[in-house]
């Protein structure tokens, strides 16, 4: 079935590092691909979405473009602040099924 | 406007016990969704709904029942609560269900079975 496979974490940064949070998916269709985050204690929220191939979507200085070729959404953003310590979800959505991978949790240090 | 809003937020049940989670949306989205976050797994959809008075199987039915009798309310209910239903339960919603719409995600409820 349809499913998303994301890079294990946790990830550690120093901040004004370049992060890359890998995402990778399995699916039958023409999948919209999104990145949720969640901070502490709450719940999702969605950081950017890509609904066809080729497209960038883009949030707060984070990028990830839909790459059917690769099959890949992978997630960077060029200079990371301690905000942005939080755990990141890849996810993949056909019609009334939005199926998420585990999730990365992210940590950035002054 | 407060978006979704789930309660409880926190919530101990001892084995066999039954509860009702309560989802809330103000923004009269057609459809709602139940999902359950376990660590290392992300989330899983255990229940959805299209529309008023309707409901469907997500991934992950089994224990769990749901009911939407109004546009606004999505009741998550557990019968007869089992240990393995310790999660963290969210609540979402979304305007028409289509694969391009955002999902927008209540706050969370932390459930422990002993």
């Amino acid at each position: 079935g349809d499913s998303v496979t994301q890079m294990e974490g946790p990830v550690t940064l120093s901040e004004e590092a370049f992060l890359t949070i890998n995402c990778t998916y399995t699916a039958t269709g023409y999948p919209s691909l999104f990145w949720y985050v969640q901070y502490p204690g709450e719940g999702l929220q969605l950081l950017l979405k890509a609904t066809k191939a080729d497209d960038k979507g883009s949030n707060k200085g984070f990028e990830a473009t839909y790459r059917k070729e690769t099959t890949s959404f992978h997630l960077e953003k060029g200079s990371v602040q301690v905000s942005d310590s939080a755990v990141y979800f890849c996810a993949l959505s056909v019609i009334n099924d939005m199926r998420f991978g585990a999730g990365t949790r992210l940590t950035v240090k002054p | 406007n407060a978006g979704v809003t789930q309660t409880p937020k926190f919530r101990v049940l001892k084995t066999g016990q039954s509860m009702t989670l309560l989802c809330a949306q103000d923004m009269n989205h057609e459809y709602m969704y139940w999902y359950r976050q376990d660590p290392g797994m992300g989330l899983r959809l255990i229940h959805y709904s299209v529309g008023e008075g309707t409901t469907a199987k997500g991934e992950v039915p089994d224990g769990y029942n749901v009911s939407r009798l109004k546009k606004q309310n999505f009741l998550l209910g557990l019968e007869s609560a089992a240990p393995s239903q310790t999660s963290v339960y969210f609540c979402a919603s979304s305007d028409l269900g289509g694969k391009t719409d955002t999902q927008y995600f209540g706050p969370g409820t932390r459930l422990t079975v002993l």
